[in-house]
């Protein structure tokens, strides 16, 4: 797996773009970014994930950069419901893959 | 997205007896179902790997004699803490990678089942 470094927490005005970065400059060709996030006292939610473009879903965007180093998760409008620890993942799947979470960021929206 | 559930979602239980928590996925099936444990103000853990009639594959540290698991079919999951004490006292999540998807499509997890032991 992709080693994975992200900010320990971060804050965000509601309404507001929030940007969670990412580094992940030991990623292998074959890794995919995975973005997970878990709500306090909740399992974790899948959010988005992607190999070389950028993706976008209805939860958020994934900018991956050209040399894939380093991505960024966008949750374009944050909401109060959005406050969770986002985890960032690298992998290549496979049918033996066993998913395993970093530490993550924080990310708390301020009414 | 796939559902997947857990029960109970709280738990309490003394010192010394056993605790059964179940995971099923509700609208697909899973050869693979994993279980996770973690602590206050800590990242998830994985403890084991199981799949569909075969032994589960226990991560290194985790007691196979204590933390039984069985997956019986392929909607079902269940995890055995025997002999529960105050430090098995955690959140425990379930999570399952649907059978018929892709190798790299996301693993659902359930909500969790806290559990206090006292």
């Amino acid at each position: 797996d992709a080693k994975t470094t992200q900010p320990p927490s971060m804050d965000c005005a509601e309404g507001r773009a929030a940007n969670l970065p990412c580094n992940h400059s030991t990623i292998s060709g074959n890794e995919y970014v995975y973005w997970y996030r878990q709500i306090h006292s909740q399992g974790p939610q899948y959010i988005i994930h992607g190999l070389k473009n950028n993706e976008t879903n209805e939860m958020a965007s994934l900018i991956i950069t050209e040399d894939r180093k380093s991505s960024t998760l966008i949750l374009p409008h944050a909401t109060l419901r959005d406050t969770a620890v986002y985890y960032c993942i690298g992998h290549s799947g496979g049918s033996n893959y066993k998913l395993t979470f970093g530490k993550g960021t924080l990310l708390t929206v301020n009414p | 997205g796939a559902v997947v559930s857990q029960h109970p979602s709280w738990v309490i239980c003394k010192s010394g007896t056993s605790v059964k928590i179940e995971c099923r996925s509700l609208d697909f099936q899973a050869t693979t179902m994993f279980w996770y444990r973690q602590f206050p103000k800590q990242s998830l853990m994985l403890m084991a790997t199981s799949n569909e009639g075969s032994k589960a594959t226990y991560e290194q540290g985790v007691e196979k004699d204590k933390f039984l698991i069985n997956h019986a079919s392929l909607t079902l999951s269940t995890l055995t803490v025997t002999s529960a004490h105050p430090e098995d006292s955690s959140f425990y999540i379930c999570s399952a990678r649907d059978a018929l998807g892709l190798a790299l499509v996301e693993q659902y997890f359930g909500p969790g089942t806290r559990l206090t032991v006292t």
